[in-house]
């Protein structure tokens, strides 16, 4: 079945340390996004690239980076977590603007 | 800014009952409308989707929404709910006007009762 997967589902990493989420996508759509979701809020948009393109949410902070090698995969790179980036990590993806999302499954994570 | 407000956060039910679930965004161009459904311990997926045609949406599982421009709203229905529905349910819009955005209301967390 097409589907986005992530890795891993559960993360836990120390105050600091540096941690990458990964997404991959077996759907061949042009979008992948990441959105963060801490509990009881809606998910927020950090970032999404369409193809290659990299669009920033203009409030997401510096401390999240993002790479897209190829279609199929996408990275969040988190530099140094802070107590307050413990949260669900969704990762979607759809054909082109107007279409629907596909999500996976989210990686939570936890910082010690 | 953009938002989008759903005022309902949790919602109880009887099985049978009619559900309306409440979708407002503040917006003045055009927007594609979108209703996502997370059923307990499963990611979110889409209900029903609208970006331009006809304003009644008619979505998996029974749902359908109805885009009202001049309201600013998309509220989601149901004529006979399931113990099944229960799940949280996000009203989500995207502009691409301008700058992209995908903004997701807060969700409503509904509750059926067999």
């Amino acid at each position: 079945d097409a589907m986005v997967i992530q890795n891993p589902r559960y993360q836990v990493t120390q105050f600091g340390k540096p941690v990458t989420l990964s997404c991959s996508q077996t759907l061949n759509h042009n979008v992948m996004y990441w959105y963060q979701q801490k509990s009881s809020q809606a998910p927020k948009l950090l970032f999404h690239y369409y193809d290659k393109d990299f669009n920033n949410e203009a409030d997401t902070p510096d401390n999240f980076q993002s790479r897209r090698p190829n279609t199929s995969f996408c990275f969040l790179d988190i530099r140094s977590p802070g107590l307050g980036d413990a949260a669900m990590y969704l990762c979607a993806t759809s054909r082109d603007w107007t279409g629907g999302q596909f999500f996976g499954p989210g990686t939570r994570l936890t910082v010690l | 800014a953009q938002s989008v407000s759903q005022h309902n956060h949790h919602v109880i039910l009887s099985e049978a009952a009619s559900l309306e679930l409440g979708c407002n965004y503040s917006y003045g161009g055009t927007v594609n409308l979108f209703w996502y459904v997370q059923y307990p311990g499963q990611h979110l997926q889409l209900l029903l989707k609208y970006f331009s045609g006809d304003p009644l949406v008619k979505g998996i599982k029974g749902f359908e929404a109805e885009f009202i421009k001049s309201k600013f709203s998309f509220n989601l229905r149901k004529p006979s709910v399931q113990w099944s529905d229960t799940a949280e349910y996000f009203c989500a819009v995207s502009t691409t006007s301008g700058t992209y955005k995908y903004i997701f209301g807060t969700g409503t967390r509904l509750k059926v009762l067999a």
